[in-house]
């Protein structure tokens, strides 16, 4: 199995400005996932990120509003640009699939906009 | 696209019953299916996975069953406890980027 850990685990911010989340793993890992999950709803997939190449959106999702970097196989960021009251949701980053097929995820951050 | 669906989103019974939780999805090529417990405000973990060849997977009082040719996935849970109380998602990953489609989720309420 793979421990990940999320930081911050939750954060207020204020409409307009940015937040970065990070991810860590405890083992090396080639594939890591950022999803986001609204209020109520289930998780959507914001994009993948491999290490040595450009992270992947998903349809309805930008690199300008959502920048990620994978700098290394254990870590990668995922920011929340120009926030507004939208973007409250809980972010969760995955890795997978590990040696035993399984998909883990991180504790998720959870973040509200005012 | 791969669109996931679990019945029913609501489920209350009272302790020692036996739960049923269904997922379908429409696409039938998938790399595996993955059951998670979601508690209020937290992450994910995983309960079972069953890979596309398998047809079924067991984990204590937890089965999945995978009908791959029909899109289906049922997890049983066997003589459920309050601390079984939580959302269950079903996710399916794609065969070529393993990206996962989620289920909009069960959600458990055991009575005591």
């Amino acid at each position: 199995s793979a421990v990940i850990s999320q930081k911050p685990s939750r954060d207020i911010c204020q409409r307009g400005t940015s937040l970065t989340i990070q991810c860590q793993v405890d083992s090396q890992v080639t594939m890591m996932f950022w999803y986001r999950q609204q209020p109520g709803q289930s998780l959507t997939l914001i994009a993948t990120a491999n290490q040595g190449s450009e992270a992947t959106y998903e349809s309805g999702f930008v690199i300008d509003k959502f920048p990620i970097s994978r700098p290394n196989l254990t870590f990668s960021t995922l920011t929340v640009s120009n926030m507004s009251p939208e973007d409250s949701s809980i972010y969760l980053c995955s890795v997978g699939p590990t040696t035993s097929y399984e998909q883990y995820f991180g504790p998720g951050t959870r973040l509200t906009v005012t | 696209k791969q669109e996931v669906t679990q019945i029913p989103a609501a489920l209350s019974v009272p302790e020692g019953e036996n739960l049923v939780l269904n997922c379908s999805f429409t696409d039938s090529a998938i790399y595996n299916l993955q059951w998670f417990r979601q508690d209020p405000g937290k992450g994910l973990t995983s309960l079972l996975l069953i890979q596309s060849s398998q047809r079924e997977q067991t984990s204590g009082r937890l089965n999945a069953s995978l009908d791959k040719s029909s899109g289906r996935s049922t997890l049983y849970i066997a003589a459920s406890q309050p601390g079984d109380s939580a959302t269950y998602l079903c996710a399916v990953a794609s065969p070529n980027d393993y990206k996962l489609s989620f289920g909009a989720g069960t959600t458990v309420t055991v009575r005591a």
